[in-house]
């Protein structure tokens, strides 16, 4: 069965630098969500989109945007990166909002480290 | 706010042994609560998920139970297996936050 995608799965940056990370959901799935998890953490939400509309929003820094697209993938965007933003970020997505009792389903992650 | 406890830690077991894991949330107005492991450096595998009203749902050698009034969950792993050797984590979506709260789970390894 086809799976959460997550696009690059390493990606290194340095301080200030600019990065974007991809996810496409599973076919079907209208709702997509964003989590951070640092090293030895459990995932801390960031933000969530149902319908291409953003539905709810969690710790995300100003410095992070994303979107979620016509075609349901999404995209995070994180500028001026810090050290402190070195995490494995996740996507997963789910058909309905988690009030609908759809499980949430995970992709492996993008390992983002800021040199 | 919503806060999520996993009992144990860490757990080792020998192969064979059932076990429980267990999991607790402050706030009892939840939509639903989920069971997740996670392989080192892996993502997250959705497991069980039980909606707030039931009691237990069941998956292979799995059983989750609810016990919302009480904010309780338990996962029950029969005759578990070195492959079950994971980080369980347990996640609750509602209450004040309409969000996926996560616990800080549970490092299970199973001994051969």
């Amino acid at each position: 069965a086809a799976g959460v995608i997550q696009s690059p799965r390493h990606l290194i940056k340095e301080k200030r630098e600019t990065a974007t990370l991809k996810c496409y959901p599973i076919p079907r799935h209208d709702t997509v969500y964003w989590y951070q998890q640092g090293p030895g953490q459990d995932p801390q939400f960031l933000i969530s989109f149902y319908e291409k509309m953003q539905s709810d929003k969690g710790s995300i820094p100003d410095r992070f945007s994303a979107q979620q697209f016509s075609d349901y993938h999404s995209e995070l965007n994180m500028s001026s990166l810090e050290l402190g933003d070195s995490a494995l970020y996740f996507c997963a997505s789910s058909l309905g909002q988690g009030r609908d009792n759809q499980p949430q389903h995970f992709g492996d992650g993008t390992r983002l480290s800021i040199l | 706010k919503q806060e999520v406890t996993q009992i144990p830690a860490a757990l080792s077991v020998p192969e064979g042994e059932n076990l429980v894991l267990n999991c607790s949330f402050t706030d009892s107005a939840i939509y639903n609560l989920q069971w997740f492991r996670q392989d080192p450096g892996k993502g997250l595998t959705s497991l069980l998920l039980i909606q707030s009203s039931q009691r237990e749902q069941t998956s292979g050698r799995l059983n989750a139970s609810l016990d919302k009034s009480s904010g309780r969950s338990t996962l029950y792993i029969a005759a578990s297996q070195p492959g079950d050797s994971a980080t369980y984590l347990c996640a609750v979506y509602g209450g004040a936050t309409n969000k996926l709260i996560f616990g800080t789970g549970t490092l299970l390894a199973v001994q051969p």
